[in-house]
Formats: structure tokens, C-alpha cells, sequence
């Protein structure tokens, strides 16, 4: 199975900061990577696919980056809207893994 | 509007069964695979179970292979996921999402509001 780490557990920042989240997977994902965003709640909210393509509807300060195995999700400028805790997801293989998450809380 | 609703969730004892529904509504069912991804409330995700479009593929999660069983109805527009030997570490809350269309866009892109299943004595 790939295992996906995804790092920190815990960010927190202010409005306005730049924020970057990492996931690394343990082996090749060929980009088979998505991001989401969870609020207290709620159900997920899919972002970005393929690892670096934005989900219509999703606003242009969030980007998603890949090298080699390792991928982030920026957040260019941290909306109060933001903060919520962020999955990452592999799909290149079954079974599909999710990294931990990330808690993006308020400085 | 895309639109997922889930259904079924209960208190059950271990060892007991349930079966979750997901109505869909808003596209066309059968083009789509689905999915079952359950979260523990305050923890993380876990991918649980997918079905193909047609039904005839199904892959699993090694915790729950050979006790939970997807299905889907495309003439009802529903997806099933029913659950048997139920433990403990099955409480959760499960998630029915779509699975996103075209290539590369797989991801899941639609998700139901989750139902509850609580399995203890």
C-alpha cells in the first residue's frame, strides 16, 4: 500500500500569511494526487487534482506543487474562510490513502 | 444541482449488520464510479470501499474486505454499502462521494453529508 505523510499536523498562521503544506508519498503516484478541505462538521471539499489543477470554483490562492514524490498545497494569502484542516489523497492505486491531515489554525 | 444523501446509519451491536444507502441526484448515475470514505469524528480520513460505474468492479480496504460488500443500483440511482461482523474500530462517520470526471480529474468531487454508524453494546 502507498503510504501518504503529510506534514505539519498543526500550522497555525494569520490572515494574510503564505502558508505551505507537504505530502510525501512513499513511493511513485505518477501525480494521482488530491487535496481537500474539511470544516468542523462538514464533509470534504475537493481542491486540486492531478496535483496541481484546480478544482473549478476554487479560488486562485491555492496551488498545488509536486517534486518527485513529494507535494505541497499553498495557500498564497490565508483568508479567515481558510482555516480548516486539509487532506491530501492519493489515486494512482487501490487502496486509496489519505494522508493524516493538517489543522490550519488562527495565530 | 449534484447532490449525495446518505442514509442508514444506527447504533449497532458488535457483530451486527447495517446497510448504507447514498441517493444521487443531479447527474448521470452510471458514468460515474463511487465511493465509501469514513472518518472516526476528530480524526482523519479513511478510504473505505469504490464501485465502477457499471458495478462489475469493487476494491476494498484491507480493514473491511470480506465483511463489507459496495453495490449500486443504477436504475434507482443509489449506492450500498453493506456491512456485517461490524467491530468497535467501525465507528464512524461514512462518507458516499463521486468519484470526478474526465481523466485526470478523479479525485472524489462530490460528497454526501456523511451518516452516522456507532457500533457498540
Amino acid at each position: 500500500d502507498i503510504q501518504m505523510t503529510q506534514s505539519p499536523s498543526t500550522l497555525s498562521a494569520s490572515v494574510g500569511d503564505r502558508v505551505t503544506i507537504t505530502c510525501r508519498a512513499s513511493q511513485s503516484i505518477n501525480s494521482w494526487l488530491a487535496w481537500y478541505q474539511q470544516k468542523p462538521g462538514k464533509a470534504p471539499k475537493f481542491l486540486i487534482y492531478k496535483a496541481s489543477s484546480l478544482e473549478s470554483g476554487v479560488p486562485s490562492r491555492f496551488s498545488g506543487s509536486e517534486s518527485g514524490t513529494e507535494f505541497t498545497l499553498t495557500i498564497s494569502s490565508l483568508q479567515p474562510d481558510d482555516f480548516a484542516t486539509y487532506y491530501c489523497q492519493q489515486y494512482n492505486s487501490y487502496p486509496y490513502t489519505f494522508g493524516q491531515g493538517t489543522k490550519l489554525e488562527i495565530k | 444541482e449534484v447532490q449525495l444523501l446518505e442514509s442508514g446509519g444506527d447504533l449497532v451491536q458488535p457483530g451486527g449488520s447495517l446497510r448504507l444507502s447514498c441517493a444521487a441526484s443531479g447527474f448521470t448515475f452510471n458514468n460515474y464510479a463511487m465511493g465509501w470514505v469514513r472518518q472516526v469524528p476528530g480524526r482523519g480520513l479513511e478510504w473505505v470501499s469504490s464501485v465502477s460505474g457499471s458495478g462489475t468492479s469493487t476494491y476494498y480496504a484491507d480493514s473491511v474486505k470480506g465483511r463489507f460488500t459496495i453495490s449500486r443500483d443504477n436504475s434507482k440511482n443509489t449506492l450500498y454499502l453493506q456491512m456485517s461482523s461490524l467491530r468497535a474500530e467501525d465507528t464512524a462517520i461514512y462518507y458516499c462521494a463521486k468519484r470526478g470526471l474526465p481523466v485526470p480529474r478523479e479525485g472524489f468531487d462530490i460528497w454526501g453529508q456523511g451518516t452516522m454508524v456507532t457500533v457498540s453494546s
